[in-house]
C-alpha cells in the first residue's frame, strides 16, 4: 500500500507556543490530505481538508486561526497549532487517498502535549 | 447526512474463534467503504477497501462484505489471534463528497 509519513510522533510544548506537524505522502502525489483529531477511546474527528495550492476547508467548529494548514506541494501538508493551550493536547492524524481508487492511507499520528 | 455505526463497541473472544464485526451506514449512495485497524497510540492501518460495485474483498484471514441496499458491511476474522487485538474502524466515502465518515469503532481483544 501507499505510505504516508507524519512527523513528529510526539511533541511536548509550553502553553502559548506554536507547534508544526508535517504529513508527507512518500510514494504518491496527494492533491488532498485530511487532518483528524482523536480523543482517548473515541473515533476520528475530521478537522480540515488540505488542498494543494489553495486554502484548506475547515469543518464546523474548528478554528482556522488556531489550526493553520498549509499544503504547499503534492507530497506535503502541515498543521500548525498556534498559541497552544493544554486543551489542544490530543492525538492528531493525517491521511491522504489514492486518486484512482479512493483508498485512504494514514500517517502514524502525532501526540501533542501542551504543558 | 451520512452516519456510520459499529456494533459491538467492544468484543473479547478466546484465541482461535471466528468473529464478525459490523458496520452500518445510513446513506447507501457510497463510493467505497474501507476497514482499518488501529493499535493504541498509533495511526490507522488499511485492511480492506470495497468499491461500491463490489460485494466482498478478502485478504488472508480477513473477509469484508458490502451490502449497499441494506447499508451494511461486515468484517469477518477467521481463527483469531492475540495479535488481532486492536480497534477496528470502518469508514465510508459518500458519493459526491470527498469526506470519509468514520464509525465509532469496535475494540477487539483476543485472549490467549
Amino acid at each position: 500500500g501507499a505510505v504516508v509519513s507524519q512527523h513528529p510522533s510526539r511533541v511536548i510544548c509550553k502553553s502559548g507556543t506554536s507547534v508544526k506537524i508535517e504529513c508527507r505522502s512518500l510514494d504518491f502525489q496527494a492533491t488532498t490530505m485530511f487532518w483528524y483529531r482523536q480523543f482517548p477511546k473515541q473515533s476520528l474527528m475530521l478537522m480540515a481538508t488540505s488542498n494543494e495550492g489553495s486554502k484548506a476547508t475547515y469543518e464546523q467548529g474548528v478554528e482556522k486561526d488556531k489550526f493553520l494548514i498549509n499544503h504547499a506541494s503534492l507530497t506535503l501538508s502541515t498543521l500548525t497549532v498556534t498559541s497552544a493551550h493544554p486543551e489542544d493536547s490530543s492525538f492528531y492524524i493525517c491521511s491522504a487517498n489514492l486518486a484512482d481508487t479512493g483508498e485512504l492511507f494514514f500517517g502514524e499520528g502525532s501526540r501533542l502535549t501542551v504543558l | 447526512k451520512q452516519e456510520v455505526t459499529q456494533i459491538p463497541a467492544a468484543l473479547s473472544v478466546p484465541e482461535g474463534e471466528n468473529l464478525v464485526l459490523n458496520c452500518s451506514f445510513t446513506d447507501s449512495a457510497i463510493y467505497n467503504l474501507q476497514w482499518f485497524r488501529q493499535d493504541p497510540g498509533k495511526g490507522l492501518t488499511s485492511l480492506l477497501l470495497i468499491q461500491s460495485s463490489q460485494r466482498e474483498q478478502t485478504s488472508g484471514r480477513l473477509n469484508a462484505s458490502l451490502d449497499k441496499s441494506s447499508g451494511r458491511s461486515t468484517l469477518y476474522i477467521a481463527a483469531s489471534q492475540p495479535g488481532d487485538s486492536a480497534t477496528y474502524l470502518c469508514a465510508v466515502l459518500t458519493s459526491g463528497t470527498y469526506k470519509y465518515i468514520f464509525g465509532t469503532g469496535t475494540r477487539l481483544k483476543v485472549l490467549a
